[in-house]
């Protein structure tokens, strides 16, 4: 089965340190999301990219986080510098559109931030 | 602004009888809506899909029914299981307007035995 791979799967940080998440989408998936899972806000839209091109990351605070595609293999989110409230889990996500919209997400990056 | 909502945070059902979780939206724009389950310590999975050019859509014990006038829809489980028990999110697109998923906050889903 094709999988999105998300690594590490958790991280533990002090406030202020820098944190990256990586992604490694389906193969031959052009779009990728990134979202945030937090208890109150459910499933929250960060940023996705079509063909490695941004295309919105309105969802995103700018100031400390940023989403970067180098290459169509690897989506990468950073924190810098992280603050106790990013703590929550991260997923990544590829799909296809405008095939089928069930687009397949990774098991998540559990961030937490001390 | 919750532009998708799930009212009820929590679902008890017993095993064998059926399970309704519902949706509700505000953005008429939306065209295309999903269910997705999600188990602990993994990432969500796709469930079933409605277009808005339909009511219904049925796949083995899962039916999703669209009302598009009440800005509603249902997912119902028949007949419940064990493995059902999960957090079930509603979604929803425009297609066309970058196909971005919208969620609404998830329902926890327990089938007691």
């Amino acid at each position: 089965d094709a999988r999105v791979t998300q690594t590490p799967r958790h991280k533990v940080t002090e406030m202020g340190q820098e944190v990256t998440m990586r992604c490694q989408p389906i193969l031959g998936h052009n779009t990728v999301f990134w979202y945030r899972q937090t208890m109150m806000q459910g499933l929250e839209l960060l940023a996705y990219f079509r063909n490695r091109a941004p295309l919105d990351d309105s969802g995103m605070p700018k100031d400390r986080f940023s989403a970067e595609m180098p290459d169509a293999t690897l989506a990468t989110l950073k924190i810098q510098p992280s603050e106790p409230r990013d703590s929550a889990v991260y997923f990544c996500a590829s799909g296809l559109p405008p095939g089928p919209y069930g687009y397949t997400f990774g098991s998540g990056t559990r961030l937490t931030v001390v | 602004d919750q532009q998708v909502k799930q009212n009820s945070p929590s679902l008890s059902v017993q095993e064998g009888r059926i399970s309704i979780l519902n949706c509700d939206y505000t953005n008429s724009m939306f065209d295309y809506f999903l269910w997705y389950k999600k188990y602990p310590a993994e990432g969500p999975t796709f469930l079933i899909s409605i277009s808005s050019i339909k009511d219904k859509n049925e796949d083995g014990r899962f039916t999703v029914f669209l009302n598009k006038s009440a800005k509603h829809l249902s997912l119902h489980i028949v007949p419940s299981q064990p493995g059902d028990s999960a957090v079930y999110f509603c979604a929803a697109i425009i297609t066309g307007g970058g196909n971005k998923l919208t969620f609404g906050t998830g329902t926890q889903l327990k089938v007691e035995l």
